[in-house]
């Protein structure tokens, strides 16, 4: 199974800071998504980038995959309260049956 | 709107217990997920099931099997629980298409006492 890593798996930030967060594998995306999980939910999908170099907004987040397809970050402009919570990134293996597998996450608290 | 209905919120059992976690889901999806959630580690994958009575191993098999007799079930068996399967367990569902949308239930967080 792909092993997805997160960075950082903590960070607490004031109202209106900006932050990266960042996934990486050693070996190449097919796919990945970025997921955001608050406090007694499941994981909700933000997004999924397929092509390498691909970026993509959702309103204050920008997501990004890198060249290779090894990598992805979520950069949040102006960060708010309603940010806070557990930001997962995934993948799928096509030779698995679409197994998703899961980062380590991080854990993101903005305070006003 | 679409749904992934896990059967308990919150479980206490006793070490040794036969334990059966249910999730249900109405989209009709083929692909159904267990994975277990702990502090630090993300989500870990147990066990998947891409069609009726079809599953495969995830990363942390080990303790658990699964049933899935019906497309819409997909059970969770803890044949004998211990105290180090305490977690928070979440299923999801998706389409079997590559690069599709998970969803998730609720949760259900076991304590093994």
């Amino acid at each position: 199974t792909q092993l997805l890593e997160q960075s950082p798996q903590f960070l607490s930030i004031q109202e209106g800071e900006n932050l990266t967060v960042y996934c990486n594998s050693s070996s190449v995306f097919s796919s990945l998504q970025w997921y955001r999980q608050e406090p007694g939910e499941g994981p909700v999908l933000l997004v999924t980038v397929v092509t390498g170099g691909e970026v993509k907004k959702l309103k204050r987040l920008t997501f990004q995959f890198g060249d290779a397809r090894k990598d992805s970050s979520l950069h949040i402009t102006a960060a708010q309260p309603g940010d806070t919570g557990l930001y997962l990134c995934a993948s799928s293996e096509r030779n698995a049956g679409n197994m998703l597998t899961f980062g380590g996450g991080t854990r993101l608290m903005v305070k006003p | 709107d679409v749904k992934v209905t896990q059967s308990s919120r919150y479980l206490v059992k006793r070490t040794g217990e036969k334990v059966f976690l249910e999730c249900v889901q109405d989209m009709d999806h083929e692909n159904m997920f267990w994975y277990r959630q702990d502090p630090g580690l993300g989500l870990r994958l147990i066990y998947f099931s891409y069609d009726v009575k079809m599953k495969e191993k995830g990363d942390i098999p080990e303790g658990y099997s699964v049933s899935r007799e019906k497309k819409e079930r997909f059970s969770l068996i803890l044949e004998s629980a211990s105290t180090n399967q305490t977690s928070m367990y979440l299923c999801a569902s998706s389409l079997s298409n590559m690069n599709t949308e998970a969803f998730f239930g609720q949760g259900t967080r076991l304590t093994v006492v």
